[in-house]
């Protein structure tokens, strides 16, 4: 059974701070990784997308990818309240899997004024 | 441009009955997948669709079925409905449904089973 673990949280950070999500995954052979953000009530929304080790940077929002620790990472810098949400993170599955994202529970951050 | 859309929005029905909901993915974009949202978890994988095709099917009961259509929009149907079906039905949408790609979501289906 494909896993991919997050803290749930709630993740509490004041307005300003660097924000970090953290998780894992269980299949070693897994190469696409995503991290999408979800508004209460709301559908997932994308913020970013990593395939290869190391980190990738977006405006405020880094990926980070070790594979050989199958370990993915979503640093926010200077939150804002308006980043309090859910944050996803999810494995594409490959192979006879393809096409199936993998989804973690979750982690939910709240950045306080 | 468009992004993915789903209809209905909200959608309220009994024990038993019988649900449609459907999809309409991005232009261009030719697969569709289908997953599932309970209250505090992330979504589960239904099913994928390419090119009218069943590329995949995650672990739900055959009560679940989909299609697509040559416009590629896609329905996914729920018979005999329990009360553990309530949730948020979302679709996404990818170009071709294989590895690297991002699947974008639509604003999904909020079902509630009474």
């Amino acid at each position: 059974q494909k896993e991919v673990e997050q803290n749930s949280g709630p993740l509490s950070v004041p307005e300003g701070a660097i924000a970090s999500l953290n998780c894992t995954y269980s299949d070693r052979g897994s190469q696409s990784f995503f991290w999408y953000r979800q508004y209460s009530g709301k559908s997932p929304e994308l913020i970013m997308s990593i395939y290869s080790n190391g980190d990738k940077e977006d405006g405020r929002f880094t990926a980070q990818l070790n594979k050989a620790s199958q370990y993915v990472s979503l640093l926010i810098r200077d939150s804002q309240p308006s980043d309090s949400a859910t944050y996803l993170c999810a494995v594409l599955g490959y192979g006879g899997s393809q096409g199936n994202l993998i989804f973690g529970k979750g982690t939910k951050l709240s950045v306080k004024p | 441009d468009a992004g993915v859309t789903q209809s209905p929005t909200h959608l309220i029905k009994t024990r038993g009955q019988h649900v449609t909901l459907r999809c309409s993915p991005i232009s261009g974009h030719k697969s569709v997948s289908w997953y599932q949202q309970v209250l505090g978890q992330g979504p589960q994988f239904i099913f994928q669709y390419y090119e009218k095709e069943e590329r995949g099917r995650g672990n739900f009961p055959d009560r679940f079925s989909a299609r697509q259509f040559p416009n590629y929009s896609s329905e996914l149907n729920v018979n005999a409905l329990l009360l553990g079906d309530s949730a948020l039905y979302l679709c996404a949408s990818s170009i071709s449904g294989t590895n690297q790609e991002t699947q974008y979501f639509g604003p999904g289906t909020r079902l509630l089973v009474l």
